[in-house]
């Protein structure tokens, strides 16, 4: 399974954007990447996912490098009920392999 | 439309003694999938189940763990002759279509096993 490297923690201010980077390397064509995350004691939460072209959803945005090796999760406001372990995920078939993620830490 | 369902949400175990952890999908998806979280540690896979039969088990461990997927009712992750480094948080997931790297995956809220 392709890897990816995150930072291991990251904190941002209530109210402010969020940019949580994510470097994959040895992506190959297929993969897709997917972010997820998990709120403490609970478990993990779709958040988005793309192939090749940036993506928009309620929850954030995903903006992916023009040669695939790295991307960006944006947090366009960050909350308090924001924080948790974010994990970027390269997809290629029906499992999810998780990395340590990125601990976000929101300060009011 | 109920979201995926676990459980029992805390079990707790003696060593030997058989764990049996259940898990209903969300109403229309026949995909699951079963990850544990060690403690401290990430999330791995263990298996992926499609109604009835196995699809890849490639992150069970070889002895004392079993997945079934049948035709009708939940879903089961049994662990026979526990010993304490099976306490862990145990999550089932399911998804809607056919288990495709675009297939979002839906998390229960886990069940977390310790074992005396």
């Amino acid at each position: 399974d392709a890897k990816t490297t995150q930072p291991n923690s990251m904190e941002s201010n209530e109210e402010e954007p969020v940019h949580l980077p994510c470097n994959h390397s040895t992506i190959s064509g297929t993969d897709y990447i997917h972010w997820y995350r998990q709120l403490p004691s609970q478990g993990p939460e779709y958040v988005i996912h793309g192939l090749t072209s940036n993506v928009n959803n309620r929850m954030a945005s995903l903006a992916i490098a023009e040669d695939r090796k790295s991307s960006t999760l944006i947090l366009h406001r960050a909350t308090l009920r924001d924080a948790a372990v974010y994990y970027c995920i390269l997809m290629n078939g029906n499992k999810l392999v998780f990395g340590a993620g990125t601990i976000l830490r929101v300060k009011s | 439309n109920a979201g995926v369902m676990q459980n029992p949400r805390h079990l707790v175990r003696r060593r030997g003694q058989e764990a049996r952890l259940r898990c209903s999908p969300m109403k229309g998806h026949s995909h699951v999938y079963w990850y544990r979280q060690l403690p401290e540690e990430g999330l791995k896979f263990m298996v992926y189940l499609q109604k009835e039969n196995i699809i890849d088990e490639s992150g069970m461990p070889k002895e004392r763990f079993s997945a079934e997927f049948p035709k009708e009712g939940p879903s089961i992750l049994r662990i026979q002759q526990v010993v304490r480094g099976d306490s862990a948080a145990y999550f089932c997931a399911s998804s809607p279509q056919w288990g495709a790297s675009t297939d979002t995956q839906y998390f229960g809220p886990g069940t977390r096993l310790t074992v005396l």
